[in-house]
């Protein structure tokens, strides 16, 4: 069954603005991971979040992680308009299981 | 480093024939391949895990004489769609589990597979 799963299944913001997606999950994990998926491309990873971590960063992601909830959320700032793909939350137990993901679209 | 490639990007092929999708590692050697399907505005599916010289482990589900996989080498593994149907079509991709980062997969591209 799919253990993730994106909030909202859509976001449309304006450039330079913060995009916030929300990941929730059903049973324990090893790691959380963020994906983006331009349309028809394979997927590239961004940031990895252990079970242990609660926050963590990497460029202009920003990743949290609340065990206690089974939820994450990835937060883009000053978004531009390259930012534009499907973002998936992937949780690694014993294999990667992908949420349904968020498509994000960055108006110039 | 880790680049993933796939090919053929995109094949268009007739009811019943056999389709082989060819999945590299280009600048690692990769014990381990994942396959996964993804339907239009879907969740990517974990088809099978291909692990160099043995068989691949088979998702619930999938259908083993379906889709062949073979994983010949530490860089090449492929996915052969065998008798593909219309309901085939779908949008495959493979990752590769790299040896100094086991947490991380890194995917190809892709392959759209249309079965007319």
């Amino acid at each position: 069954s799919q253990q993730g799963e994106e909030d909202p299944q859509a976001l449309s913001i304006q450039e330079g603005e913060n995009a916030t997606m929300n990941c929730s999950y059903k049973t324990s994990i090893n790691n959380l991971q963020w994906y983006r998926q331009n349309s028809g491309r394979g997927l590239v990873h961004l940031i990895l979040i252990r079970s242990n971590e609660r926050e963590k960063h990497s460029g202009r992601l920003r990743v949290t992680l609340d065990t206690s909830k089974k939820s994450s959320s990835l937060l883009i700032t000053a978004s531009r308009a390259a930012d534009t793909a499907s973002y998936f939350c992937a949780t690694d137990k014993y294999q990667l299981t992908f949420g349904k993901g968020t498509k994000l679209s960055v108006i110039p | 480093g880790a680049v993933v490639s796939q090919h053929p990007s995109r094949v268009i092929c007739k009811s019943g024939t056999s389709v082989k999708i060819e999945c590299r590692s280009l600048d690692f050697q990769a014990t381990t391949m994942f396959w996964y399907r993804q339907f239009p505005k879907k969740s990517l599916m974990l088809m099978a895990t291909s692990n160099e010289g043995s068989k691949a482990t088979y998702e619930q589900g999938v259908e083993k004489d379906k889709f062949l996989i073979n994983h010949a080498s530490l860089t090449l593994s492929t996915l052969t769609v065998t008798s593909a149907h219309p309901e085939d079509s779908s949008f495959y991709i493979c990752s590769a589990g790299h040896p100094s980062d086991r947490e991380t997969q890194y995917f190809g591209p892709g392959t759209r597979l249309l079965v007319l």
